[in-house]
């Protein structure tokens, strides 16, 4: 049972490069996030899908597009990337019946130059 | 954007300590308080998910308060050992799905 798992690990773009962070989840869950972590800062949400179809803004998402491919799967897309855009980029699922708790993955680092 | 603060932003204690540490949101449109708990290099794992007024939690040497009329929680770490530092997240649902994370209490437990 691997969790929730994120490609790549690690990322160095040029400014207006395109790239897609990969998210999956082997817990059936219904609910999936994209998170940014900034030094300093808390977890500030990207985009948000609550079922399988579905997507939903969240605090930050100017310069982000999400796409949820099926219920495993939510992906993250830089299309320009921009040096504002580094980060430690987090994917999460939940169960999406309200109120549980939300599994994280690893962590994807990139460097926006 | 809604204010969600953790205090103290750093802690560093003596092995055998207790310590408490807290996070305090707006008290409207209340849905949920979450805790995690984040050590260096490793994801986010989930402490507590608390959703009355007066919640408490408990997990071994852990515990967690709720007060939604105030808008605050307490965090409580009781004899402190060397593997409960991490840093220590609150996140605030006000909506279904829709979360703001504070930025942490980082705590340094000495052997």
């Amino acid at each position: 049972n691997a969790g929730v798992t994120q490609t790549p690990k690690f990322q160095v773009l040029k400014t207006g490069q395109s790239m897609t962070l990969q998210c999956a989840q082997d817990m059936n869950h219904n609910s999936m996030y994209w998170y940014r972590q900034d030094p300093g800062m808390g977890l500030r949400l990207i985009y948000y899908s609550a079922s399988e179809g579905t997507t939903d803004k969240g605090e930050v998402p100017n310069g982000y597009n999400v796409s949820r491919l099926n219920k495993r799967e939510f992906s993250l897309r830089l299309e320009s990337a921009a040096p504002s855009q580094t980060s430690v980029y987090f994917c999460a699922s939940s169960e999406g019946s309200g109120w549980e708790t939300q599994y994280f993955g690893p962590g994807t680092r990139l460097l926006v130059l | 954007i809604l204010n969600v603060e953790q205090s103290p932003q750093s802690l560093h204690v003596q092995e055998g300590d207790s310590t408490n540490f807290t996070c305090s949101f707006p008290s409207s449109n209340f849905y949920a308080l979450h805790w995690y708990r984040w050590e260096t290099a490793k994801s986010p794992e989930a402490l507590f998910v608390m959703t009355l007024n007066g919640d408490e939690k408990k997990k071994g040497r852990i515990s967690a308060t709720l007060n939604t009329k105030e808008g605050y929680s307490y965090l409580y770490i009781k004899g402190s050992q060397p593997e409960d530092s991490a840093t220590y997240l609150c996140a605030f649902e006000y909506n279904f799905n829709k979360f703001y994370f504070g930025s942490g209490t980082k705590l340094n437990v000495k052997p």
